[in-house]
């Protein structure tokens, strides 16, 4: 399986702090991708990483990849309690998309 | 601009019966694709759709089975409803593989 799995499963913080989630992943790619999604709902792109990318920006999003570790995690500066939600990384494998198992993040106001 | 739109939001449907579950894609988009996202799970891929023809499928049985319309919307169909067949349902859309958007989903309980 491509799945990869997130670390931590859960994450709990303070407004005003930042957070990270990690991903790795098992198979070698063109991209990563990490999404969001609210209480159970649709996902919502944030940011894509290309391969012979290391570090991206948008916004208060961080993305880094380090593609001999199998690995990518993604930094959340200065949280807001509206980025309560759950954090998936996702890879492409033919027509498909391989999820993490995902990171639940609160953030307390 | 009308994103992907799912029907219906949530559904109660008891072991046994059948369900359909349906996706407009996003306008210009010309690709379906539906996940089944099971609680604390990612999602996963159950099968897409391209030019009408199911293109690739995951592990599902063959109780899943689907169709896209020529107006490239799609419905997911569901037969012999198990308890766990209890999850989110996303579909996204895309134009071909590109701009994937998912729809906000389908909350599907088996009773």
């Amino acid at each position: 399986s491509q799945q990869g799995e997130e670390d931590p499963q859960a994450l709990s913080i303070q407004e005003g702090e930042n957070a990270t989630m990690n991903c790795s992943y098992k198979t070698s790619i063109n991209n990563l991708q990490w999404y969001r999604q609210n209480s159970g709902r649709g996902l919502v792109h944030l940011i894509l990483i290309r391969s012979n990318e290391r570090e991206k920006h948008s916004g208060r999003l961080r993305v880094t990849l380090d593609t001999s570790k199998k690995s990518s995690s993604l930094l959340i500066t200065a949280s807001r309690a509206a980025d309560t939600a759950s954090y998936f990384c996702a890879t492409i494998g033919g027509n498909q998309f391989y999820f993490g198992t995902g990171t639940s993040l609160t953030v307390i106001p | 601009d009308a994103g992907v739109t799912q029907s219906p939001t949530h559904l109660i449907k008891t072991r046994g019966q059948q369900v359909t579950l349906r996706c407009s894609p996003k306008s210009g988009h010309d690709t379906v694709s539906w996940y089944q996202q099971a609680l604390g799970q990612g999602p996963q891929f159950i099968f897409q759709y391209y030019e009408e023809e199911e293109r690739q499928r995951g592990n599902f049985p063959d109780r899943f089975s689907g169709h896209q319309f020529p107006n490239y919307s799609s419905e997911l169909n569901v037969n012999a409803l198990l308890l766990g067949d209890s999850a989110l349902y996303l579909c996204a859309s895309s134009l071909g593989q590109l701009g994937y958007t998912f729809g906000s989903g389908t909350r599907l309980t088996v009773v």
